[in-house]
Protein backbone atom coordinates (compact mmCIF):
# COMPACT_ATOMS: atom_id res chain seq x y z
CA UNK A 1 0.00 0.00 0.00
CA UNK A 2 0.97 3.40 -0.70
CA UNK A 3 2.84 6.13 1.91
CA UNK A 4 0.39 8.94 2.40
CA UNK A 5 1.96 12.33 4.30
CA UNK A 6 -0.57 15.37 4.75
CA UNK A 7 0.40 18.85 5.74
CA UNK A 8 -0.26 20.60 8.43
CA UNK A 9 -1.50 18.00 10.82
CA UNK A 10 -3.69 20.10 12.31
CA UNK A 11 -4.37 24.21 12.43
CA UNK A 12 -6.61 26.82 14.30
CA UNK A 13 -7.69 29.41 12.00
CA UNK A 14 -9.45 32.02 12.05
CA UNK A 15 -13.44 32.57 9.98
CA UNK A 16 -12.71 34.78 6.64
CA UNK A 17 -9.25 33.03 6.11
CA UNK A 18 -8.08 30.39 3.85
CA UNK A 19 -6.19 26.85 4.33
CA UNK A 20 -4.19 24.98 2.27
CA UNK A 21 -3.44 21.22 2.85
CA UNK A 22 -1.04 19.00 1.01
CA UNK A 23 -0.98 15.70 0.17
CA UNK A 24 2.19 13.70 -0.84
CA UNK A 25 2.14 9.75 -1.87
CA UNK A 26 5.18 7.71 -1.72
CA UNK A 27 4.41 6.37 -5.45
CA UNK A 28 2.79 7.48 -8.29
CA UNK A 29 -1.19 7.05 -8.30
CA UNK A 30 -3.37 7.80 -10.88
CA UNK A 31 -6.60 8.60 -8.61
CA UNK A 32 -6.70 10.84 -5.26
CA UNK A 33 -9.65 11.68 -3.29
CA UNK A 34 -10.39 14.39 -0.81
CA UNK A 35 -12.76 13.60 1.97
CA UNK A 36 -14.46 15.64 4.94
CA UNK A 37 -14.96 14.00 8.38
CA UNK A 38 -17.19 16.36 10.59
CA UNK A 39 -17.30 16.15 14.04
CA UNK A 40 -18.45 12.91 15.14
CA UNK A 41 -19.75 11.86 11.87
CA UNK A 42 -18.88 9.79 8.40
CA UNK A 43 -16.58 10.96 5.77
CA UNK A 44 -18.44 12.56 3.21
CA UNK A 45 -16.13 12.91 -0.60
CA UNK A 46 -15.76 16.61 -1.17
CA UNK A 47 -13.93 15.52 -5.09
CA UNK A 48 -11.99 13.44 -6.67
CA UNK A 49 -8.83 14.67 -8.73
CA UNK A 50 -7.02 13.18 -11.63
CA UNK A 51 -3.85 14.85 -12.61
CA UNK A 52 -3.73 16.64 -15.88
CA UNK A 53 -7.60 17.53 -15.61
CA UNK A 54 -10.44 19.19 -13.54
CA UNK A 55 -11.20 17.77 -10.37
CA UNK A 56 -14.80 16.66 -10.11
CA UNK A 57 -16.43 17.97 -7.31
CA UNK A 58 -19.71 15.87 -5.49
CA UNK A 59 -22.76 17.60 -5.07
CA UNK A 60 -22.74 20.13 -2.38
CA UNK A 61 -19.00 21.44 -2.70
CA UNK A 62 -18.00 24.04 -4.79
CA UNK A 63 -14.07 24.60 -6.54
CA UNK A 64 -14.82 28.34 -5.44
CA UNK A 65 -15.00 26.85 -1.35
CA UNK A 66 -12.81 24.08 -2.21
CA UNK A 67 -10.31 24.74 -4.85
CA UNK A 68 -7.78 21.48 -5.67
CA UNK A 69 -4.66 21.43 -7.29
CA UNK A 70 -2.88 18.28 -8.81
CA UNK A 71 -0.23 18.93 -10.54
CA UNK A 72 1.73 15.36 -10.67
CA UNK A 73 1.05 12.03 -9.46
CA UNK A 74 2.04 11.78 -6.51
CA UNK A 75 0.77 15.35 -4.93
CA UNK A 76 -2.36 17.31 -4.76
CA UNK A 77 -3.50 20.10 -2.10
CA UNK A 78 -6.68 20.81 -1.02
CA UNK A 79 -7.75 24.46 0.12
CA UNK A 80 -10.82 25.39 2.21
CA UNK A 81 -11.63 29.12 1.15
CA UNK A 82 -13.49 31.73 3.41
CA UNK A 83 -13.46 29.85 6.26
CA UNK A 84 -16.06 29.70 8.75
CA UNK A 85 -16.88 27.54 12.02
CA UNK A 86 -19.12 25.06 9.84
CA UNK A 87 -15.55 24.13 8.12
CA UNK A 88 -14.12 22.58 11.57
CA UNK A 89 -13.42 19.23 10.59
CA UNK A 90 -10.98 16.68 9.63
CA UNK A 91 -9.92 16.26 5.82
CA UNK A 92 -8.42 13.31 4.95
CA UNK A 93 -6.52 12.55 1.29
CA UNK A 94 -6.75 9.11 -0.33
CA UNK A 95 -5.10 6.77 -3.30
CA UNK A 96 -6.87 4.46 -5.44
CA UNK A 97 -5.26 3.57 -9.09
CA UNK A 98 -6.31 0.52 -11.41
CA UNK A 99 -6.86 -2.36 -10.20
CA UNK A 100 -6.79 -0.77 -6.86
CA UNK A 101 -10.46 -1.13 -5.61
CA UNK A 102 -10.22 -0.08 -1.87
CA UNK A 103 -8.77 3.19 -1.15
CA UNK A 104 -5.66 4.08 1.67
CA UNK A 105 -5.78 7.23 3.57
CA UNK A 106 -3.41 9.51 5.13
CA UNK A 107 -3.17 10.91 8.77
CA UNK A 108 -5.81 13.56 8.30
CA UNK A 109 -5.96 17.39 8.92
CA UNK A 110 -8.01 18.50 11.73
CA UNK A 111 -8.63 21.70 11.61
CA UNK A 112 -10.83 24.24 14.11
CA UNK A 113 -11.47 27.22 12.43
CA UNK A 114 -12.53 30.36 15.22
CA UNK B 1 -27.57 4.97 -5.83
CA UNK B 2 -25.58 3.47 -3.32
CA UNK B 3 -25.99 3.10 0.68
CA UNK B 4 -24.45 1.94 3.91
CA UNK B 5 -25.93 1.25 7.22
CA UNK B 6 -24.52 0.48 10.36
CA UNK B 7 -27.19 0.41 12.95
CA UNK B 8 -24.96 0.14 15.59
CA UNK B 9 -23.80 3.87 16.82
CA UNK B 10 -21.78 2.52 19.72
CA UNK B 11 -20.88 -0.83 21.29
CA UNK B 12 -19.51 -1.37 24.95
CA UNK B 13 -17.74 -4.30 26.09
CA UNK B 14 -15.60 -5.93 28.23
CA UNK B 15 -12.00 -7.15 27.10
CA UNK B 16 -11.91 -10.53 25.92
CA UNK B 17 -15.82 -10.31 24.96
CA UNK B 18 -16.85 -11.29 21.16
CA UNK B 19 -18.50 -8.86 19.98
CA UNK B 20 -20.02 -8.21 16.19
CA UNK B 21 -20.45 -4.90 14.15
CA UNK B 22 -23.08 -5.28 11.74
CA UNK B 23 -23.32 -3.82 8.23
CA UNK B 24 -25.44 -3.66 5.41
CA UNK B 25 -25.83 -2.50 2.11
CA UNK B 26 -27.77 -1.14 -0.72
CA UNK B 27 -26.74 -1.21 -4.48
CA UNK B 28 -28.18 -1.82 -7.74
CA UNK B 29 -24.35 -2.71 -9.17
CA UNK B 30 -23.84 -6.94 -9.70
CA UNK B 31 -19.86 -6.11 -9.33
CA UNK B 32 -19.18 -3.88 -6.21
CA UNK B 33 -16.24 -4.47 -3.21
CA UNK B 34 -17.32 -3.94 0.40
CA UNK B 35 -14.36 -2.74 2.97
CA UNK B 36 -13.96 -2.44 6.73
CA UNK B 37 -11.60 0.29 7.87
CA UNK B 38 -10.60 1.49 11.51
CA UNK B 39 -10.65 4.92 13.28
CA UNK B 40 -8.45 4.98 16.42
CA UNK B 41 -8.49 8.12 18.20
CA UNK B 42 -5.35 9.27 16.52
CA UNK B 43 -7.98 9.96 13.42
CA UNK B 44 -6.56 7.87 10.72
CA UNK B 45 -8.00 5.32 8.49
CA UNK B 46 -6.80 2.13 8.54
CA UNK B 47 -8.00 -0.51 5.47
CA UNK B 48 -9.26 -4.00 7.33
CA UNK B 49 -10.53 -5.66 4.47
CA UNK B 50 -11.91 -5.85 0.85
CA UNK B 51 -14.61 -8.47 -0.71
CA UNK B 52 -15.67 -8.64 -3.50
CA UNK B 53 -19.66 -9.51 -4.78
CA UNK B 54 -18.45 -12.89 -6.20
CA UNK B 55 -16.90 -14.21 -3.44
CA UNK B 56 -19.15 -14.89 -0.18
CA UNK B 57 -16.49 -17.11 1.33
CA UNK B 58 -15.93 -15.98 4.90
CA UNK B 59 -12.34 -14.03 6.18
CA UNK B 60 -10.30 -14.73 9.21
CA UNK B 61 -7.66 -12.87 10.07
CA UNK B 62 -6.20 -13.49 13.88
CA UNK B 63 -8.99 -12.50 15.93
CA UNK B 64 -10.61 -10.46 13.34
CA UNK B 65 -13.62 -12.68 10.93
CA UNK B 66 -15.89 -11.09 8.52
CA UNK B 67 -19.02 -12.83 7.28
CA UNK B 68 -20.40 -11.83 3.61
CA UNK B 69 -24.16 -12.86 3.04
CA UNK B 70 -25.30 -11.54 -0.42
CA UNK B 71 -28.69 -12.99 0.41
CA UNK B 72 -29.24 -10.79 3.43
CA UNK B 73 -26.76 -7.69 1.81
CA UNK B 74 -24.60 -7.98 4.70
CA UNK B 75 -20.93 -7.90 5.69
CA UNK B 76 -20.47 -8.25 9.31
CA UNK B 77 -17.39 -8.11 11.73
CA UNK B 78 -16.47 -10.27 14.16
CA UNK B 79 -13.77 -9.38 16.87
CA UNK B 80 -12.91 -12.72 19.07
CA UNK B 81 -11.79 -12.08 22.08
CA UNK B 82 -11.71 -8.02 22.22
CA UNK B 83 -8.99 -5.88 23.30
CA UNK B 84 -8.40 -2.62 24.95
CA UNK B 85 -6.47 -1.63 21.36
CA UNK B 86 -9.12 -2.93 19.65
CA UNK B 87 -11.38 0.72 21.08
CA UNK B 88 -11.81 2.73 17.96
CA UNK B 89 -14.66 3.61 15.14
CA UNK B 90 -15.00 1.15 12.59
CA UNK B 91 -16.67 1.63 8.99
CA UNK B 92 -18.00 -0.38 6.48
CA UNK B 93 -17.87 1.06 3.00
CA UNK B 94 -19.01 0.27 -0.59
CA UNK B 95 -17.79 1.13 -3.81
CA UNK B 96 -18.93 -0.45 -7.43
CA UNK B 97 -16.54 -2.47 -9.55
CA UNK B 98 -15.08 0.08 -11.50
CA UNK B 99 -11.47 0.77 -10.23
CA UNK B 100 -10.72 4.39 -8.50
CA UNK B 101 -14.92 4.57 -7.85
CA UNK B 102 -15.72 6.65 -4.81
CA UNK B 103 -16.49 4.82 -1.68
CA UNK B 104 -19.48 4.70 0.12
CA UNK B 105 -19.08 5.09 4.03
CA UNK B 106 -21.80 3.93 6.65
CA UNK B 107 -22.04 6.12 9.59
CA UNK B 108 -19.23 3.99 11.55
CA UNK B 109 -19.87 2.08 15.26
CA UNK B 110 -18.08 3.60 17.99
CA UNK B 111 -16.66 0.39 19.88
CA UNK B 112 -15.35 0.64 23.33
CA UNK B 113 -13.53 -2.17 24.99
CA UNK B 114 -13.04 -1.61 28.62
CA UNK B 115 -10.48 -3.23 30.96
Amino acid sequence: SAVISQKPSRDICQRGTSLTIQCQVDSQVTMMFWYRQQPGQSLTLIATANQGSEATYESGFVIDKFPISRPNLTFSTLTVSNMSPEDSSIYLCSVGGTGAYEQYFGPGTRLTVT
Amino acid sequence: AQKVTQAQTEISVVEKEDVTLDCVYETRDTTYYLFWYKQPPSGELVFLIRRNSFDEQNEISGRYSWNFQKSTSSFNFTITASQVVDSAVYFCALTKGTSGSRLTFGEGTQLTVNP
